[in-house]
Order: structure tokens, then C-alpha cells, then sequence
């Protein structure tokens, strides 16, 4: 079945970098576009990223654009979301979503990675 | 502030019936398909119906959705316990290339 996992969260100074991965298994990842979405605590998702199977395709979230990009290594069936200059109001869970087969609908999430941007 | 519209509550008695509805202000829906999304306490959300009436693999047909004009509406029946959670639609807007969510619907199960 569809397994999303994600890493590399974790506490980070504002200002900071931090890569986040999500690593695929159970479809074909090549095949398929992948999203970033991001949760703050108590809040509802917010969409950050979208990338086409080919990584050609990638939009981005008015919220992120110039700070945060997302990218992928189709030979290790992984997702990335690069996010530079963080914020306190990065602080939330990332989850990678698959997106639906032939279009950029939303499908199953994995279980997201925690970043928390504090001093 | 979400570009989709949801009731921030509802609430129903177990193996009563519930609706969740997700409006749009513009053609977020009316041209577009429409997810909805469960999310138990603590947990991921996960993926309950896709193209506005699809259900996922594995969920129940106590769960429906549909979709008409700018609104998309998921139907819930025989309530159990289990399904208090908070509940999410979503969509993808094809001709802004952005995916948008409403503000989710928290579900109690008196």
C-alpha cells in the first residue's frame, strides 16, 4: 500500500535552513505529482507546493514563493521541501501528499514532520 | 482565511445521519473536483473521497460525497463513535494552480 515518510524536521533558530524528505514506497513515485502541505498547531492544512512527476512542474503557495523549494530524486523515490530564512510562522507539521494519478488532486498524506522555529 | 467554506461544527447522535457541506465563493469547485479528508485526534489526514464522489480505497459506503455548482456536500451515515474527527475539503484549482482547503468541520458523536 501507499507509505509517505517524512523527515528532518525538529527545532530550528528563526533565520535557518532546513531540508525536509519524504520517502515513497508501494506505487510507482516516478509516475506521479507530490505536494508539501503544512498544518500549524490547532489550525486547518495549508497547501505549500505541488511538483509534477517529472519535476518539471512546480507551483507554489503566494505564502512561500522565493523561501521554500521543492524538488525530487526519482531514483530514490524522494521528496523535498527546501525551506530557507525560517520563521515563527513556519512552525507546523509538513506532510507530503501523492497526488491522484494524471492530475494535481490531493490523495494520501504521509504522517508528517514537525518543524518548530524557535530562539 | 480559507477559500472554502465549512460549518465549524455538527454534531449527531450514533447511527444517525450527518452532512458536511463546503461552499466557494468562485470557481474553486464549480469547475474543479472536489476531496474530502478525515482527521482523527493526532493523526494525519486521510484521504475519504476524491472527484467529489469517489470514495479511497478501503473507506466504507457509510461515507458519500457530491458536488453541485460552487458547493460539495459529504455525507456521513450510521454514525459510530469513531468517526468524531475533524473533517477537511479540498480542491485542486486547475486554472490558478493552487490547491485550497476549507477551515474543517469538527464532528461530534453524542
Amino acid at each position: 500500500q501507499v507509505q509517505l515518510v517524512e523527515s528532518g524536521g525538529g527545532v530550528v533558530q528563526p533565520g535557518r535552513s532546513l531540508t525536509l524528505s519524504c520517502v515513497a514506497s508501494g506505487f510507482p513515485f516516478s509516475s506521479y505529482g507530490m505536494h508539501w502541505v503544512r498544518q500549524a498547531p490547532g489550525k486547518g492544512p495549508e497547501w505549500v507546493a505541488v511538483l509534477s512527476f517529472d519535476g518539471i512542474d512546480k507551483y507554489y503557495a503566494d505564502s512561500v514563493k522565493g523561501r521554500f523549494t521543492i524538488s525530487r530524486d526519482n531514483s530514490k523515490k524522494t521528496l523535498y521541501l527546501r525551506i530557507n530564512s525560517l520563521r515563527a510562522e513556519d512552525t507546523a507539521v509538513y506532510y507530503c501528499v501523492k497526488a491522484n494519478y494524471g492530475d494535481f488532486s490531493l490523495g494520501y498524506w504521509g504522517q508528517g514532520t514537525l518543524v518548530t522555529v524557535s530562539s | 482565511q480559507s477559500v472554502l467554506t465549512q460549518p465549524p461544527s455538527v454534531s449527531a447522535a450514533p447511527g444517525q445521519k450527518v452532512t458536511i457541506s463546503c461552499s466557494a465563493s468562485t470557481s474553486n469547485i464549480d469547475n474543479n473536483d472536489v476531496s474530502w479528508y478525515q482527521q482523527l485526534p493526532g493523526t494525519a489526514p486521510k484521504l475519504l473521497i476524491y472527484d467529489n464522489n469517489k470514495r479511497a480505497s478501503g473507506i466504507p459506503d457509510r461515507f458519500s460525497g457530491s458536488k453541485s455548482g460552487t458547493s460539495a456536500t459529504l455525507g456521513i451515515t450510521g454514525l459510530q463513535t469513531g468517526d468524531e474527527a475533524d473533517y477537511y475539503c479540498g480542491t485542486w484549482d486547475r486554472g490558478l494552480s493552487v490547491a485550497v482547503f476549507g477551515g474543517g468541520t469538527k464532528l461530534t458523536v453524542l
